[in-house]
């Protein structure tokens, strides 16, 4: 079975520039997160999607994040503009959604590692 | 609010030796525990989890994880800790806010270990 699967690797840009990251979930997880990871931090969740609805996206910096799963499979977010803070590894993680059920386990990706300078 | 703490960044140990890994959580209701393992420039890898019954939970690799609702614990352990074991471990606690199959998952900062030959 196929994992997360995420791109680019590695970006690097400039302040005030835009940047955008795309994930590809498991196959079948309705479920997908994308997380942001601090060097030094455990990963912070931005945002939720159910199929291809916003679950909670509570932790979101709405002013220049933004993420979208329009087809309720593969996902992109968006920063715009970018902040020297913003740098970090953004995760993307996908679980299968068993209903009711409390046995959800996240599976990550391997990350984007973004630095701005 | 709920949290999840990791008292130690670092853990060294030597080959061999019996591994622990410490976290302690703080949430209301009954927690969903997990830990996670990342290994350089990967994402996170699932180990284990806990959500009902057994207070000892083995996982992937060997690990185990003891549940202590007492002491709002739930401590990482491996009998014979091996140098590929080296990486940064992650306790997770579920967010009890949603029920069910969904919920966020709030990490804590990681610990290192490194395990000598």
């Amino acid at each position: 079975e196929a994992g997360v699967a995420q791109s680019p690797r590695y970006k690097i840009i400039e302040k005030r520039q835009s940047v955008a990251f795309w994930c590809n979930p498991i196959s079948g997880h309705a479920t997908l997160y994308w997380y942001q990871q601090i060097l030094g931090q455990g990963p912070k969740l931005l945002i939720q999607f159910q199929n291809n609805g916003v679950v909670d996206d509570s932790q979101l910096p709405k002013d220049r994040f933004s993420a979208e799963r329009l087809k309720g499979v593969d996902s992109t977010l968006k920063i715009q503009p970018a902040k020297l803070e913003d740098s970090a590894v953004y995760l993307c993680a996908s679980s299968l959604l068993i209903g009711g059920g409390p046995q959800e386990t996240q599976y990550f990706g391997p990350g984007t590692r973004l630095l701005v300078l | 609010a709920q949290s999840v703490a990791q008292p130690e960044d670092q853990v060294n140990v030597a080959e061999g030796n019996p591994l622990t890994v410490k976290c302690t959580y703080s949430v209301s209701g009954n927690p969903y525990l997990f830990w996670y393992v990342q290994y350089p420039n990967r994402g996170l890898q699932f180990l284990l989890k806990y959500i009902t019954g057994d207070n000892l939970v083995k996982g992937s690799y060997g690990f185990e994880a003891e549940f202590n609702k007492s002491q709002t614990s739930f401590h990482l352990k491996k009998p014979s800790a091996l140098v590929s074991d080296s990486a940064l471990y992650f306790c997770a606690v579920r967010d009890p806010r949603y029920g069910g199959s969904q919920g966020n998952l709030i990490f804590g900062k990681g610990t290192k270990l490194s395990v000598k030959p």
